[in-house]
């Protein structure tokens, strides 16, 4: 079975400050991976996705992800982040098995302080 | 630009009701989704559907639980007999195709049992 961790469960960061948010997956097969983003009374938005190919995936709002296999993990970054980047942020993952369902982690509440 | 939308947006009930929970999920998709978010917690995956049935249903997915396309539009979750620990955030989503595809999130419905 997979499971996916966010180990931080909330990050403060200045506006215009570089942040970086972790998540690392477990899975005994080649996965895909997702970043949504959840904005307050709203549902979750797709930031960008991992399904092969290069490992450093570029999204909206000036996201970018690297898919590293070696350690497991996915981690979100932003050079320079505003305001408005305050939201919830969950990393899934879904499998190549043939299942089509997705495995989230507990969300990092990222807060952009201005 | 298509979304998935879900009714109500709150619902409360009392313990021992049966709720069902509404979702139009975008026109040209094929699957749909229920996910649950109990507050603090990880979004959790209930089941799939596609092409009129169940593909895949989580442990969550009890007998308590079903899901229906009554109408070609609509995608409900029907809970029959709600418990206290029913309540959390209910997310429909859907795709296009299965896995490795992106899914699109409703807003959510927040069921409260009481």
């Amino acid at each position: 079975a997979q499971s996916v961790t966010q180990l931080d469960s909330q990050v403060p960061v200045f506006e215009e400050a570089p942040v970086e948010l972790r998540c690392n997956y477990s899975s005994s097969v080649s996965v895909y991976l997702f970043w949504y983003v959840q904005y307050p009374n709203q549902g979750l938005q797709l930031l960008l996705k991992y399904l092969s190919g290069s490992t450093l995936v570029k999204g909206i709002n000036g996201f970018e992800a690297e898919f590293n296999k070696s350690q497991t993990s996915f981690h979100l970054r932003k050079p320079s982040v505003h305001i408005s980047d305050t939201a919830e942020y969950f990393c899934a993952a879904g499998d190549q098995t043939g299942a089509n369902n997705l495995f989230f982690g507990t969300g990092t509440r990222l807060t952009v302080i201005p | 630009e298509p979304e998935v939308t879900q009714t109500p947006s709150h619902q409360v009930t009392q313990m021992g009701q049966e709720v069902i929970l509404r979702c139009v999920p975008i026109s040209n998709h094929l699957y749909f989704y229920w996910y649950r978010q109990i507050l603090g917690q990880k979004v959790e995956f209930l089941v799939s559907f596609y092409n009129n049935e169940i593909s895949e249903k989580s442990e969550i997915f009890d007998d308590q639980f079903s899901v229906e396309r009554p109408d070609g539009s609509n995608f409900t979750l029907k809970i029959r007999s709600t418990k206290l620990e029913d309540s959390a955030m209910y997310f429909c989503a859907s795709s296009v195709l299965g896995q490795g595809t992106e899914a699109f999130f409703g807003q959510g419905t927040r069921l409260t049992v009481v």
